[in-house]
């Protein structure tokens, strides 16, 4: 099966600093989701990004399918960004396959 | 989006007891999806629901331990089988919905097993 790897698995931030997250798979894919998981534990879905660029906001992410990743980007970080960040890969129909995660803490 | 509501929130409960959770949609959605969180770990497929059939389970999962039923397009319940301490872990149900099948996940069942 497709492997997910996300970097870093652990991030430390100053309020109101820039970061990247990074996610690999190991296979092509149709579909490629960005969740983030608050620290009460509710998943959200960012992005649905199969290819190519999106911005929400602070938020925006990049998939270079040709290459296999994916690239979260996150602009201005608040104390609410903290928690974990997914990135999920769709293995043929409907199946997703989750990343490792990239656990965020914004420091005030 | 959807709403998606699960039933118990949490739930601490004794080996070799069962636990059923249930998952409730505010509109009819034909695929469910049941996913298992491990304590600090990423998401695991259990199994796709479809309604009127048997559940699809993924490889390391068995009816037998988490039975699943689908009664109907809007409801969905996953029962925890036989407990042990391993099955500590936050349950979550899940649908795609829309044009881009964007995934959505309810609030999830924190279970604790002594």
């Amino acid at each position: 099966g497709i492997q997910v790897e996300q970097s870093p698995p652990d991030l430390i931030l100053q309020e109101g600093a820039n970061s990247t997250l990074r996610c690999n798979f190991s296979d092509s894919v149709n579909n490629l989701q960005w969740f983030h998981q608050n620290p009460w534990g509710q998943l959200i879905n960012l992005f649905y990004i199969p290819s190519g660029t999106k911005q929400n906001g602070r938020l925006s992410a990049t998939t270079v399918a040709t290459e296999r990743y994916s690239l979260l980007y996150i602009s201005s970080s608040q104390t609410t960004d903290s928690g974990v960040y997914f990135c999920a890969v769709e293995e043929g129909t409907y199946k997703y396959i989750f990343g490792t995660g990239t656990r965020l803490k914004v420091l005030a | 989006s959807a709403v998606i509501s699960q039933k118990p929130s949490r739930d601490i409960c004794q080996r070799g007891t069962s636990l059923t959770i249930q998952c409730q949609v505010d509109s009819q959605v034909t695929m469910m999806f049941w996913y298992r969180q491990q304590p600090g770990q990423s998401l695991t497929l259990i199994a796709t629901a479809n309604q009127g059939s048997e559940a699809t389970y993924e490889s390391g999962f068995v009816i037998d331990k988490f039975p699943i039923s689908r009664p109907n397009l809007t409801f969905s319940t996953l029962t925890v089988s036989n407990m042990s301490p391993e099955d500590s872990s936050i349950y979550l149900c899940s649908l795609q919905q829309g044009a881009l099948d964007t995934q959505y996940f309810g609030p999830g069942t924190r279970l604790t097993v002594l």
